[in-house]
């Protein structure tokens, strides 16, 4: 298994222009969810899925969309870039083995974005 | 969700015993308490998880008491390499309310030789 993956790992963009990074896992895990990481601080959620057509707002949504059509893949569109979005991203999934728990997050290896 | 309190940062030595208390005074019937390790330039990883009492794994060890108010992760005999942010968080689980998770700012942890 590849476990999570992002990509691009690194990307530069002008304010106003928009990108989606992507995110892909391979365990079959039911919940997907995205955080961001601005430099020395902790991760802020910004948007989460439990299932294939099902998203919610976290924390710091605005900005950003997000879509499930498939439980493999999670993309990130950020609609137009400001400076402020700056930032680490990092995608993680999860699991629930009794359809009413999850257990660990698995995180990827995260993008590092910056606009300019 | 339960707001957690955790020291920004701790200085051990290796070979000694480092114990890093999270405070979430507002947990709720159904939270559990998980702690995460992020090295630099890398995703959160995964320590332990518990809900009540003790759990131990083969890298830490996790105590909460009755109250459920606090929360120690411990980590026995550190190296250099447990330097490193550790997070506390403490969230439900819910398959149809969704998995809201909220990091703190960690506690940065300094392994000196």
């Amino acid at each position: 298994n590849a476990g999570v993956t992002q990509t691009p790992k690194f990307q530069v963009l002008k304010t106003g222009q928009s990108m989606t990074l992507q995110c892909a896992q391979d365990m079959n895990h039911e919940y997907m969810s995205w955080y961001r990481q601005d430099p020395g601080m902790g991760l802020r959620l910004i948007h989460y899925s439990v299932g294939a057509g099902i998203t919610d707002q976290g924390e710091v949504p605005n900005g950003y969309n997000v879509s499930r059509s498939t439980t493999e893949d999670f993309p990130l569109r950020l609609l137009s870039a400001a400076p402020s979005q700056t930032s680490v991203y990092f995608c993680a999934s999860s699991y629930s083995t009794s359809g009413e728990s999850y257990n660990e997050q698995f995180f990827g290896p995260g993008t590092r974005l910056t606009v300019l | 969700l339960a707001k957690t309190t955790q020291p920004i940062s701790m200085d051990s030595y290796e070979g000694q015993e480092v114990n890093i208390t999270c405070s979430h005074n507002n947990i709720a019937t159904n939270d559990y308490i998980t702690w995460y390790q992020q090295f630099p330039s890398q995703g959160p990883r995964f320590i332990i998880q518990g809900y009540k009492t003790k759990v131990t794994n083969e890298v830490a060890s996790l105590f909460i008491p009755a109250d459920r108010k606090s929360s120690t992760l411990s980590l026995p005999r550190v190296s250099l390499s447990d330097t490193a942010v550790y997070y506390c968080l403490v969230g439900p689980h819910s398959g149809t309310g969704g998995f809201k998770t909220i990091f703190g700012a960690g506690t940065r942890l300094f392994v000196k030789a």
